[in-house]
């Protein structure tokens, strides 16, 4: 079956735009999640859905960042404001359920000028 | 101090070798995951485990729950095998910590 889609896989955006990246898990996986991953600073976790609530926003560096899922599938992660700073890939992983086998999307390049 | 520690951070080895890359950390875990991301490339999950050893093909991982200790082994290595290797960890956690803390990775280079 399908692997985890991300979209769109480059963006470039101005600093101080809002930008809205999305994931398509595994059809049938409840647990996602939201890495970052930046020159210097490796893989950070963002943030964890279960189904569509959000039990850990731990990771969320900002309030400029946000996430949600629907319908227990696509999520979307938006970054408000946009900073230089936030220049990564973001990676979405998905998995069967919490603790299970996480299986990763390509990542979404952004890149805030 | 970072919670995840892997050496060696760059190891470059000759086709054939006997490659082994360890992974220390100092949280108490459920789960420890391998994973391989090719330049360029998108990550894939190796392994995961939490006690003993498992092995795929060329591939054996290990770790030890009371030392806080896992190692990466490939046998009988090849220039495909070239990529950044990296050790990430699922904390025990009361405050529903659930995703994964990473090490900084190793970075392989196989020589033909």
């Amino acid at each position: 079956g399908a692997g985890v889609s991300q979209s769109p896989s480059n963006k470039v955006t101005e600093k101080g735009k809002d930008v809205e990246l999305r994931c398509d898990p595994i059809s049938g996986h409840t647990a996602l999640y939201w890495y970052r991953q930046s020159l210097g600073q490796g893989l950070e976790f963002l943030i964890y859905f279960q189904g569509n609530s959000a039990p850990d926003k731990s990771g969320l560096p900002s309030d400029r960042f946000s996430a949600e899922r629907t319908g227990g599938s696509v999520s979307t992660l938006t970054i408000q404001r946009t900073q230089q700073e936030d220049s990564a890939v973001y990676l979405c992983a998905s998995s069967f359920d919490r603790g299970n086998e996480q299986f990763f999307g390509p990542g979404t390049r952004l890149t805030v000028l | 101090k970072n919670e995840v520690e892997q050496s060696p951070q760059n190891l470059t080895a000759q086709e054939g070798e006997f490659i082994t890359i360890n992974c220390s950390y100092s949280v108490g875990i459920s789960a420890l995951h391998w994973l391989q991301q090719h330049p360029g490339g998108g990550i894939v999950s190796l392994f995961m485990l939490s006690s003993g050893k498992k092995k795929h093909g060329r591939l054996i991982a290990t770790i030890n729950i009371q030392e806080k200790h896992s190692s990466l082994h490939i046998t009988a290595s090849h220039p495909r095998d070239s990529a950044v290797y990296i050790c990430a960890v699922r904390s025990i956690s009361g405050g529903g910590a659930d995703g994964l803390t990473f090490g900084k990775g190793t970075h392989l280079i196989i020589q033909p």
